[in-house]
């Protein structure tokens, strides 16, 4: 059974219209992150969550925004989308972000592609 | 700011023959180096980790060795298998703020042909 559910695995969207993104991780772990990966910027950090609380951003727009419900989601809402936002979304979880000077190992999901037009 | 530099684009290897991918980096602390690697249509996984006790990491016939007089974490195989062609990431830990940020380079991607 898949432990990082990413859904929808596809999503055309037009241009200006608003998506969300859902990611659920069944690890049991306490932080998760989005990475996006396109052409002109192979792996890209986005955010990352600890206990639900945001830890940090660095997407230069606000026209992205996670959000978490519970514990083991983080979805990421994304409005007045634009074409270069076409990008395949990765959510990722570790059991903490960072404990005792060690970086916890990230897990990744099967990713959301993403086609806005 | 921290970064992660890959210089090979591109891989290409005939079967049995040693893999070695370039990566260097730059941090102002001293982070955790990281190899990922992504087969097509599918999720980034760990392929290794830096130790703190600088012990090789090594797992299916990889293995790399942080050299911090270098700033190198070179992925090396002694012998190239058709099932080892994918996409390879090298990121680091950013430890400035603690965050769980990996900072990722550009990819190598590697190409073993029969």
């Amino acid at each position: 059974d898949p432990k990082i559910i990413q859904k929808p695995k596809y999503l055309v969207a037009v241009t200006g219209s608003e998506k969300i993104l859902i990611c659920e991780q069944y690890l049991g772990h306490n932080a998760m992150y989005w990475y996006r990966q396109s052409a002109k910027k192979p792996l890209e950090f986005m955010f990352s969550y600890s206990y639900q609380k945001l830890m940090d951003n660095q997407t230069a727009s606000s026209r992205f925004q996670p959000q978490s419900s519970k514990k083991n989601h983080l979805d990421l809402q994304i409005t007045a989308l634009k074409p270069d936002d076409s990008a395949t979304y990765f959510c990722a979880s570790s059991q903490e972000s960072f404990f005792r000077g060690q970086q916890d190992t990230q897990y990744f999901g099967p990713g959301t592609r993403l086609l806005v037009l | 700011g921290d970064s992660v530099t890959q210089t090979e684009g591109l891989v290409t290897l005939t079967e049995g023959l040693p893999v070695m991918l370039n990566c260097t980096y730059q941090s102002t602390y001293s982070p955790f180096l990281f190899w990922y690697v992504q087969h097509l249509n599918e999720a980034p996984k760990l392929l290794l980790k830096s130790f703190t006790d600088n012990k090789r990491p090594e797992h299916q016939g990889f293995h790399a060795t942080l050299h911090k007089s270098s700033s190198s974490f070179h992925l090396q195989k002694s012998s190239a298998q058709l099932s080892d062609s994918a996409l390879y990431y090298c990121a680091l830990s950013d430890e400035t703020g603690n965050t769980g940020k990996l900072i990722f380079g550009l990819g190598t991607t590697l190409q073993v042909q029969p």
